[in-house]
């Protein structure tokens, strides 16, 4: 069965230091891998996926993600965080029976000014 | 354009009422999800349309929760005899077959 493991409830940062999110992933075949965010009393906002090809994945609002099959992680990064970055941050896997996304269980992103 | 909608934003609700939410995909989507997030249980699959293939069911938690999408369109995700338990955040996604779903905005359901 597919599942992904967010190992973070929380990650601080002071504002304009680079960030990381951490995320590995169990799969049964070719991953098919999201990074979604949340903010307050919102819905998910797609980030990025990685689907195929360059391991490196560049998304919006200035997130990257790095696949790396051999530690079967999908870390999600940014070079310079904003006080604006600080939200719930979600990576998802897809099912490949069902097509569903399964979900981590979300770390919070704290950006300190 | 116009992303995926839900309706009420909002609703509350007495134990034992009967509650239907509703969701409007982005037009020309054929995919369509319903996913649950709670405090204990995470985000949840529920249920997932796809054009007119009979629609996986596998992630409902019981014969209270039911879904239909009329049209290849809306869908409405109604839950019979609300428990306190059914307290949540409903998430409709939709999808073109690009593989991402995008989400709309939820509806939070509160039992009392």
């Amino acid at each position: 069965a597919q599942s992904v493991a967010q190992p973070e409830d929380q990650v601080n940062v002071a504002e304009g230091n680079p960030l990381t999110v951490k995320c590995t992933y169990s799969v049964s075949g070719n991953p098919y891998l999201f990074w979604y965010v949340q903010y307050p009393n919102r819905g998910l906002q797609f980030l990025l996926k990685y689907i195929t090809g360059d391991n490196l994945v560049k998304g919006s609002y200035g997130f990257e993600a790095e696949f790396n099959k051999s530690q079967t992680s999908f870390h999600l990064k940014k070079p310079s965080a904003l006080v604006s970055d600080s939200a719930l941050y979600f990576c998802a896997v897809r099912d490949w029976d069902t097509d569903k996304l399964i979900f981590g269980t979300g770390t919070r992103l704290q950006v300190f000014p | 354009g116009a992303g995926v909608s839900q309706s009420p934003s909002n609703k509350v609700t007495e134990k034992g009422k009967d509650v239907e939410l509703r969701c409007d995909p982005i037009s020309g989507h054929t995919a369509l999800y319903w996913y649950r997030q709670s405090l204990g249980q995470g985000l949840e699959f529920l249920i997932y349309f796809q054009g007119n293939s009979a629609p996986d069911k596998s992630g409902l938690p019981s014969d209270r929760f039911s879904a239909e999408r009329t049209g290849g369109s809306v869908s409405t995700l109604t839950i019979q005899r609300t428990q306190q338990e059914d307290s949540a955040v409903y998430l409709c996604a939709s999808s073109s077959g690009d593989d991402t779903q995008y989400f709309g905005p939820g509806t939070r359901l509160t039992v009392l």
